[in-house]
């Protein structure tokens, strides 16, 4: 069964400070999909990235990177230079090949004071 | 545009009562899904269709009911069997391409029992 854990419930920074968000999954599949969503107060899901097994290059996008590392399952996230309306909620997520579901985990309470 | 539509976005139940959650795409997406998210906490999914006319349990299904009968359309029934039906639903649909596991999410509905 496919498991995604964040471990950090909330976080609190400060405008500007850079700020890491972890993301730990389980699968036994060698072909799969990980994802991270934003949820502002509003609710709505915002798709902020997708990638495949078989890519682990980092990307930045931004103010925003990933740290996609197969050996400790991780697909950690990395927000630079933080903003107040970086505050959300942030889902890292996890589907399978030729999956059916989409796998959260709880999810990260970031706040950002100004 | 494409996207998926869900309504009403606040919806107030008395107990007892079924009430049934709206959900439209126009992507031309394969697959609907229905995840339930209670605060502070991550998505669980309900129920998901891959195909019209079949769908399948999730992890938290009983006292929910769907129904698929158009490729459009995957509205969601809270029975009076739900125990706890206070929560924020979200609907999600995608295609089913292989290497393409992009999720599309609704808005959401709101739903309180009164």
């Amino acid at each position: 069964a496919q498991k995604v854990t964040q471990a950090q419930t909330e976080i609190s920074v400060v405008e500007k400070e850079d700020v890491t968000l972890d993301c730990v999954y389980e699968t036994r599949d060698t072909t799969y999909y990980l994802f991270w969503y934003k949820q502002p107060p509003s609710g709505e899901l915002v798709f902020l990235i997708r990638r495949n097994s078989f890519d682990e290059q980092n990307e930045i996008s931004g103010r925003y990177s990933w740290n996609f590392q197969k050996s400790t399952s991780s697909f950690n996230f990395t927000i630079t230079a933080s903003q107040v309306v970086d505050s959300a909620v942030y889902f890292c997520a996890l589907s399978e090949e030729g999956g059916s579901r989409l796998t959260f985990g709880e999810g990260t309470q970031l706040t950002v004071n100004p | 545009d494409g996207g998926i539509t869900q309504s009403p976005k606040y919806l107030f139940r008395k107990e007892g009562q079924n009430v049934t959650l709206s959900c439209e795409q126009n992507l031309n997406h394969d697959a609907m899904y229905w995840y339930r998210q209670d605060p502070g906490q991550g998505l669980r999914l309900i129920y998901y269709s891959q195909i019209v006319n079949d769908f399948q349990k999730g992890d938290i299904a009983e006292g929910y009911s769907v129904s698929r009968e158009k490729k459009e359309s995957f509205p969601l029934t809270v029975t009076s069997a739900q125990k706890n039906p206070t929560a924020f639903y979200l609907c999600a649909s995608t295609l089913l391409d292989t290497g393409n596991y992009g999720y599309t999410f609704g808005s959401g509905t709101r739903l309180t029992v009164v």
